[in-house]
């Protein structure tokens, strides 16, 4: 089936810096992808869409100049948290939409620990 | 009331019970997953269900489209089962339960 590759699986870095979460649809193009983000023991909720070729949707409450979102290709999103701050230590996880549309094929996840 | 709903939160049996995870949910879908999230965060997807049933080794998975209602069973339970398992459905975006703690006691 279509596998989706989210690197890395965990990331610790300083307050201030930032940091880049890679996703990859490995075997088929993906014109949308999705961001997530869990805090402990909550759902995971929608942070963007990220669409190929666009600029990204951002879920109201979710800063577009922290978050920035790219998506320059059909099978590469990526995620970079900029001034990262201990707020933003979440698990983050991407998903794609597949050829039919109803499909979504889910990334690992990222753990992000900011010191 | 979250459109999708799980229960139960958190679950303890021993090991070799049947386990059974609902989820119900309140808006139309395309389809519905099911993921399992291990200690560490890491996202398994287990399976993804339109109609019917599905069985993948001691998972099985059911959804019943009028009812607006999920199962997932896990036979012969084991240890290694123990996670958060997660119910996902596809409306006009992904919305997440918020997950079912399951701990199997050897």
């Amino acid at each position: 089936g279509a596998v989706v590759s989210q690197h890395p699986s965990w990331v610790i870095c300083k307050s201030g810096t930032s940091v880049k979460i890679e996703c990859r649809s490995l075997d088929f193009q993906a014109t949308t992808m999705f961001w997530y983000r869990q805090f402990p023991k909550q759902s995971l909720m929608l942070m963007a869409t990220s669409n190929e070729g666009s600029k990204a949707t951002y879920e109201q409450g979710v800063e577009k100049d922290k978050f920035l979102i790219n998506h320059a290709s059909l099978t590469l999103s990526t995620l970079t948290v900029t001034s990262a701050h201990p707020e933003d230590s979440s698990f983050y996880i991407c998903s794609a939409d597949g050829a039919v549309g109803t499909e979504a094929f889910f990334g690992q996840g990222t753990r992000l620990t900011v010191v | 009331k979250n459109e999708v709903e799980q229960s139960p939160q958190n679950l303890t049996a021993q090991e070799g019970e049947f386990i059974t995870i609902n989820c119900s949910y309140s808006v139309g879908i395309s389809a519905l997953h099911w993921l399992q999230q291990h200690p560490g965060g890491g996202i398994v997807s287990l399976f993804m269900l339109s109609s019917g049933k599905k069985k993948h080794g001691r998972l099985i998975a059911t959804i019943n489209i009028q009812e607006k209602h999920s199962s997932l069973h896990i036979t012969a339970s084991h240890p290694r089962d123990s996670a958060v398992y997660i119910c996902a459905v596809n409306a006009d975006k992904i919305i997440f339960g918020k997950g079912t703690r399951l701990h199997i006691l050897p």
